[in-house]
């Protein structure tokens, strides 16, 4: 069964950076595109960024570029998401979303909340 | 980048009633539209793709359609268990866009 699984729960101070991770399992982790995707507290869904876990390619949203970086480690089947320099309104759960075969977000991981609280 | 536009933003219906929610593209995007139903708290959840075509386990009830700029998701009985934020979203290419959701209650 398909699964992606991610990290805790962070708590940082404003201008830090947060790295969170999502572990797959269940299918070939480096033939499909993970994707990043984020939620402020009672708003909507706002992607971030994509990268091709067999190149290590990235695409990121032109809102983020400069802020984020999407790495993935084969290894352990495990993709990446880092943003720096987080400010109140980086508030946020955060979702890593596996591209389906049609093109879409077919499994996604329970989401990581994040806080940036001075 | 392609906008995408639900409505209604809310609606309240009540069970067994017909609901059906809009979303438009600000171009055509073929049949690149997905429906994603969000519960409180939870995760989103993949109901359609392609516009029109229901994901494996997605209750019968829920129905997609449209082309190009314009694209429709019906729930054809309302259930309780329907109380959920629905999202449209645009995949033809980087970036993904969502709509910003539709609340659905039962009234």
């Amino acid at each position: 069964q398909v699964h992606l699984v991610q990290s805790g729960a962070e708590v940082k101070k404003p201008g830090a950076s947060v790295k969170v991770s999502c572990k797959a399992s269940g299918y070939i982790f480096s033939g499909v595109y993970m994707h990043w995707v984020r939620q402020a507290p009672g708003q909507g869904l706002e992607w971030m960024g994509w990268i091709n876990p067999n190149s290590g390619d990235t695409n990121y949203a032109q809102k983020f570029q400069g802020r984020v970086t999407m790495t993935r480690d084969t290894s352990i089947s495990t993709a990446y998401m880092e943003l720096s320099r987080l400010g109140s309104d980086d508030t946020a759960v955060y979702y890593c979303a596996r591209q389906g075969m049609w093109g879409g977000g077919d499994i996604w991981g329970q989401g990581t909340m994040v806080t940036v609280s001075s | 980048d392609i906008q995408m536009t639900q409505s209604p933003s809310s609606l309240s219906a009540s069970v067994g009633d017909r609901v059906t929610i809009t979303c438009r593209a600000s171009q055509g995007i073929s049949n690149y539209l997905a429906w994603y139903q969000q519960k409180p708290g939870k995760v989103p959840n993949l109901l359609i793709y392609a516009a029109s075509t229901l994901q494996s386990g997605v209750p019968s009830r829920f129905s997609g359609s449209g082309s190009g700029t314009y694209f429709t998701l019906t729930i054809s009985s309302l259930q309780p268990e329907d109380v959920a934020t629905y999202y449209c979203q645009k995949y033809i290419s980087a970036p993904w866009t969502f709509g910003q959701g539709t609340k659905v209650e039962i009234k």
